[in-house]
């Protein structure tokens, strides 16, 4: 069946600028995470939706940073007053249900450049 | 911070086996030992997860030690394909949720 799919797969924004990713988990997965991965990292963990709650945003660097999932499936991050620190590929994988053995698949990522 | 340590980069011969390292020496009774790879340029793809046992599919085999503080990810015959970042991530339960918490990975490149 279809993977995660993520749009736009880039973005380029100015400093300043408000930007939307768009996140399409796979048919019947209920969780849902995003991550953000800079150059020569890892992913790191930002926000995860069980359903359409944001059951853990820990990881969400500050208050410009918000995503939604208003009808558990499809998901937007949204950044605003984007910087040219928020420059990273950001990752959106989902699980099953989130529970200990499910595991995470991951979409292609949107890379995102703030001039 | 990352649980898992992992060497930076490893060659290896096409057709051999590739035997890549890992070590999370603080993992908790509970955890799971999951493997990634990361291609350039596209998201992680899952290749094998296991908590004590060794687990073998289709992809990969995963040996984990007795202590559980260290694991090595086996690709039987590596080809030039299987040239891409190699993550060991211990998931852990933090509020609530499953985290997979990444290292920096061991860039594997195959060598023709």
């Amino acid at each position: 069946g279809a993977g995660v799919s993520q749009t736009p797969s880039n973005k380029v924004t100015e400093k300043g600028k408000y930007v939307e990713l768009r996140c399409d988990p796979i048919s019947g997965h209920t969780a849902l995470y995003w991550y953000r991965q800079s150059l020569g990292q890892g992913p790191e963990f930002l926000i995860y939706f069980q359903g359409t709650g944001a059951a853990d945003d820990s990881g969400l660097p500050n208050d410009r940073f918000f995503a939604v999932r208003p009808e558990g499936s499809v998901s937007t991050l949204k950044i605003q007053r984007t910087e040219r620190g928020d420059s990273a590929v950001y990752l959106c994988a989902s699980s099953a249900q989130g529970h200990s053995t499910d595991t995470q698949y991951f979409g292609p990522g949107t890379r995102l450049t703030v001039l | 911070d990352a649980k898992t340590t992992q060497p930076p980069s490893m060659d290896c011969a096409e057709g051999r086996a590739a035997n890549l390292p890992c070590n999370h020496s603080t993992i908790s009774g509970n955890e799971y030992v999951y493997w990634y790879r990361q291609i350039h340029s596209q998201g992680p793809q899952y290749i094998i997860h296991g908590l004590k046992n060794n687990e073998t599919n289709e992809m990969a085999s995963l040996i984990i030690t007795e202590d559980r503080k260290s694991s090595t990810l086996i690709l039987p015959h590596a080809t030039l394909r299987d040239t891409a970042v190699y993550y060991c991530i211990v998931r852990v339960r933090s509020s609530g949720t499953y985290k997979y918490i990444f290292g920096t990975g061991t860039r594997l490149k195959v060598l023709a």
